[in-house]
């Protein structure tokens, strides 16, 4: 068990529908990151926060949105869902702002119908 | 574009040999290296990681190697075991300035499987 809590694990959804991913970091970890794994493919770093605030942005689309609250745990917005966002969206948190050894959740496998 | 590439989607081992996963990059930037463990319904689990100060790190069973030159690295898992079973994923990341932040970069991973 990593610590990193991911709600829900999964999540059947339409098309141009909005769903929103939970993830609570380990205790004590400042620091959130956002990643989706598509079929086939390696893990693409979405967005980081690091103590509430936007630290760095990698390939989000502008159709995902993200926040990290006071109490830590973050949200991830979906909107305008198409097919192809299917896929597994993993959370990891890690201590300070450079994930160097990030602990990952068990992540939200989301499918588009 | 990749910046990290595993060109092996799979590799099968039998028990007690030693397996051999491979990783290039593109990225001269780079200067972290992670790898990362992932079995079926869970998250990627921290496996061992190589500064880019250094050509070799070792943890019990695990090593990685660091070529510089080569942009490649490797990890060696020494015997191998039918629990190592899993997708390796390999990562690299960058010290960037300004606002400074590590983003882990990640291979597709190679799936090994340990034969008993």
């Amino acid at each position: 068990d990593s610590g990193v809590t991911q709600t829900p694990k999964h999540l059947i959804t339409a098309t141009g529908q909005r769903v929103t991913l939970r993830c609570s970091p380990r205790s004590g970890d400042l620091s959130v990151y956002w990643y989706q794994q598509s079929l086939d493919q390696g893990l693409q770093f979405l967005i980081q926060y690091y103590n509430g605030e936007e630290r760095a942005k990698g390939n989000i689309l502008e159709r995902f949105s993200a926040q990290q609250f006071p109490d830590l745990h973050s949200e991830l917005n979906l909107s305008s869902l198409e097919l192809g966002d299917s896929a597994l969206y993993f959370c990891a948190s890690s201590p300070g702002p450079f994930n160097t050894e990030a602990f990952f959740g068990q992540g939200t496998r989301l499918t588009v119908v | 574009d990749q910046q990290v590439k595993q060109n092996s989607p799979s590799l099968s081992v039998q028990e007690g040999r030693i397996s051999i996963l491979n990783c290039d990059y593109t990225n001269s930037m780079f200067d972290y290296f992670l790898w990362y463990k992932k079995y079926p319904a869970e998250g990627p689990t921290f496996l061992i990681s190589i500064s880019s100060i250094k050509d070799k790190n070792e943890d019990g069973r695990f090593t990685v190697f660091l070529n510089k030159s080569a942009k490649h690295l490797s990890l060696h898992i020494v015997p191998s075991q039918p629990g190592d079973s899993a997708v390796y994923f390999c990562a690299a990341s960058t010290r960037a300035t300004g606002a400074g932040s590590y983003q882990l970069t990640f291979g597709k991973g190679t799936k090994l499987s340990v034969i008993p």
